[in-house]
C-alpha cells in the first residue's frame, strides 16, 4: 500500500500569509495527486487534481506542484475562508489518503 | 454540477446492519464510478468501498470484506452500502463520491455524509 505523510500536522497563519503544506508519497506515484479541502462538519471539496491543475470554480491563490514522491500545496494569500483542513490523496494505485493539515488562525 | 445526498445513517449495536443510500442528481450516473468513503471522528478519510459505472468492477477495502455489500441501481441514480456485522470500529461519518471519468479517477463530488455509530 502506498502511504501518504503530510506536514505539518497543524499550521498557525494569518489573512495574507503564504501557506505551503507538503505532501509525500512512499513510493512514486507520478503526478496522481489530489488534495481537498474540509471544513469542520462538511465534505470534503476537491482542489487540486494530477499534482497541479485547478479543479474548476477554485479560486487561483491555490496551486499545486510536485510529480514522484514530493508534492506541495500552496496557498498564496490566505484569506478567512481558508481556515480549513486540506488533505492530499494519491491515485496512482487504488486511494490513500494523508492524514490531513490543519489551517488555524494564529 | 451534480449532488448526491447520503440516507440510512444510525444508531446500531455491534453485530447489527444497516443500509446507506446515495440519491445522485444533475449529471449522467451511469457514466461514473461511485465510491463511499468513510471518517472516523476526529480522524482522517478512508476510502471503503467503489464499484464501476456498470457493476462489473468492485472493490472493498480488506476490513469491510465479507461483511459490507456495495451496489447501484443506474435506473433509480442510486447506490448502496449493505453493512452487516458491524464492529465499534466502524463508526464514522459515511461519504459517497463520485470518481471524476478517466482513469485513474479522483473523487469530484461529494455528498454531505451520514454517520453511523456502533455501539453498545
Amino acid at each position: 500500500d502506498i502511504q501518504m505523510t503530510q506536514s505539518p500536522s497543524t499550521l498557525s497563519a494569518s489573512v495574507g500569509d503564504r501557506v505551503t503544506i507538503t505532501c509525500r508519497a512512499s513510493q512514486s506515484i507520478s503526478t496522481w495527486l489530489a488534495w481537498y479541502q474540509q471544513k469542520p462538519g462538511k465534505a470534503p471539496k476537491l482542489l487540486i487534481y494530477k499534482a497541479s491543475s485547478l479543479e474548476s470554480g477554485v479560486p487561483l491563490r491555490f496551486s499545486g506542484s510536485g510529480s514522484g514522491t514530493q508534492f506541495t500545496l500552496t496557498i498564496s494569500s490566505l484569506q478567512p475562508d481558508d481556515f480549513a483542513t486540506y488533505y492530499c490523496q494519491q491515485y496512482n494505485s487504488y486511494w490513500t489518503f494523508g492524514q490531513g493539515t490543519k489551517v488555524e488562525v494564529k | 454540477e451534480g449532488q448526491l445526498l447520503e440516507s440510512g445513517g444510525g444508531f446500531i449495536q455491534p453485530g447489527g446492519s444497516l443500509r446507506l443510500s446515495c440519491a445522485a442528481s444533475g449529471f449522467m450516473f451511469s457514466d461514473h464510478a461511485m465510491i463511499w468513503v468513510r471518517q472516523a471522528p476526529g480522524k482522517g478519510l478512508d476510502w471503503v468501498s467503489g464499484l464501476s459505472g456498470g457493476s462489473d468492477t468492485i472493490l472493498y477495502v480488506n476490513s469491510v470484506k465479507g461483511r459490507f455489500t456495495i451496489s447501484r441501481d443506474n435506473s433509480k441514480n442510486m447506490m448502496y452500502l449493505q453493512m452487516n456485522s458491524l464492529r465499534a470500529e466502524d463508526t464514522a461519518v459515511y461519504y459517497c463520491a463520485r470518481l471524476s471519468r478517466g482513469s485513474p479517477s479522483v473523487f469530484d463530488i461529494w455528498g454531505q455524509g451520514t454517520m453511523v455509530t456502533v455501539s453498545s
